[in-house]
């Protein structure tokens, strides 16, 4: 089983919908948990990270279930650059390792 | 500032040979991580390197070598390549304390390893 499992999508929307993903895990230990956003042929960058009381960053919305071992990020108000893959990133016993869903893929049309 | 750069931008070797990939961290960052990314997947851990001593390692063979110079710098070797080596190779750097790591990687553009 894999440490992180996320839908691979693609996720195609209008400008303007809402649109949520989810991914789990499968370490009950994981501390640590985060978006991160990949455009194509770019490296990843920290989108944000997840709490467990939950988090808002503007448009985004971050939710962190411990009990069922997922992890949700909503995205309101698409706009056209939100198009990317968004990572679902978990570390592992040791904080050392974060491991790397396979990504979502977001595909926002005008 | 300087982000994270790494070298060679694409490289195309032939199996079995050898290749040594260069990072640079960002400046007062004294963590480096690898990472191997496989087209339409996730970046997967191979090692994190912090004041020169190996901190953690992935599920990888040991063909995949690094380590850490005085000025956290970092060089990642992979010895008898093999196709299945084809994948972009990330670095990232973090500030890392012993008690706790901030969670936010700063990721290189990445090497693209090309094994004909």
């Amino acid at each position: 089983r894999k440490e992180v499992e996320q839908d691979p999508g693609p996720f195609n929307v209008p400008e303007g919908a809402t649109v949520a993903f989810n991914c789990t895990y499968s370490n009950s230990a994981s501390q640590s948990f985060f978006w991160y956003r990949q455009d194509c042929r770019k490296e990843p960058k920290l989108l944000m990270s997840v709490y467990s009381s939950g988090n808002e960053d503007g448009r985004f919305t971050a939710q962190l279930n411990r009990a069922s071992q997922y992890i949700s990020l909503l995205i309101r108000d698409s706009k056209l650059s939100d198009s990317a893959t968004y990572l679902c990133v978990v570390n592992g016993n040791n904080f050392n390792k974060f491991y790397f869903g396979s990504g979502t893929k977001l595909n926002v049309k005008p | 500032d300087a982000g994270v750069t790494q070298s060679p931008t694409h490289l195309i070797k032939t199996r079995g040979q050898q290749v040594t990939l260069r990072c640079s961290p960002i400046s007062g960052h004294k963590s480096v991580s690898w990472y191997q990314q496989v087209l339409g997947q996730g970046p997967q851990f191979i090692f994190q390197y912090y004041e020169k001593e190996e901190r953690g390692r992935g599920n990888f063979p040991d063909r995949f070598s690094a380590r850490q110079f005085p000025n956290y710098s970092s060089e990642l070797n992979v010895n008898a390549l093999l196709l299945g080596d084809s994948a972009l190779y990330l670095c990232a750097s973090s500030l890392y304390s012993q008690n706790a790591n901030t969670g936010e990687l700063f990721f290189g553009e990445g090497s693209r390893l090309t094994v004909l």
